[in-house]
């Protein structure tokens, strides 16, 4: 069964300070993998996507990477802000014809000043 | 900067009755897209359009649901009969091509009562 696991369910941080949230999934055929941020009651915003053959990408503090072989990918955010307090979710599409993507259910990140 | 909108934003009706959440994609783009989320949940895939017809649905996209594209500007999700497990953030989205960035709407509110 394709399935989006992610870790943790919830993280409070202090301001300024470094997180670093996981996903781990199934989906196969493997496309690309995304990570999304969304503000309460907002539709979600891409902040990275990667293919097979990328191991990180960057997009301002956050970082995303991408290990295919063990199916894991984990997004790290740098000096945090209180604006980054948003779900943050995974998404992991298929190859082979069928787009219909999976979603993790997010971590829930909250930054304290 | 181009931007998915939806509307209402909320939309309270009665169980039983039809409902229609409308979606205006980026202009130049080709293939739109509904999701849900119901409240604490995670997203989740509905129906996916291209060429003025689906190209894809998941299995929460039942006779009850339709999709339209009216005219070249909007596109429509239909709730022909709406139950009390209908109540969720509906969220449309849309896409220049397939390899390219998805964009999402900020969602419409639905309260089945």
């Amino acid at each position: 069964k394709n399935q989006v696991e992610q870790s943790p369910q919830s993280l409070i941080i202090l301001e300024g300070k470094n997180c670093t949230l996981q996903c781990n999934y199934t989906v196969s055929p493997f496309s690309n993998l995304r990570w999304y941020k969304q503000d309460t009651g907002r539709g979600p915003v891409s902040l990275t996507i990667m293919t097979f053959s990328e191991n990180t990408k960057s997009n301002g503090r956050y970082t995303a990477t991408l290990d295919a072989d063990t199916k894991q990918s984990s997004l790290h955010i740098t000096a945090s802000q209180l604006s980054d307090s948003a779900s943050y979710i995974c998404v992991v599409s298929r190859s082979g014809g069928s787009y219909i993507p999976t979603f993790g259910r997010g971590t829930s990140l909250i930054v304290h000043p | 900067e181009p931007e998915v909108t939806q509307t209402p934003s909320h939309q309270v009706t009665q169980m039983g009755q039809e409902v229609i959440l409308r979606c205006v994609p980026i202009s130049n783009h080709l293939y739109f897209y509904w999701y849900r989320q119901i409240l604490g949940q995670k997203v989740e895939f509905l129906v996916s359009f291209y060429n003025n017809e689906i190209s894809e649905k998941s299995e929460i996209f039942d006779d009850q649901f339709s999709v339209e594209r009216p005219d070249g500007s909007n596109f429509t999700l239909k709730i022909r009969s709406t139950k009390l497990e209908d109540s969720a953030m509906y969220f449309c989205a849309s896409r220049e091509g397939q390899d390219y960035e998805q964009y999402f709407g900020p969602g419409t509110r639905l309260t089945v009562t």
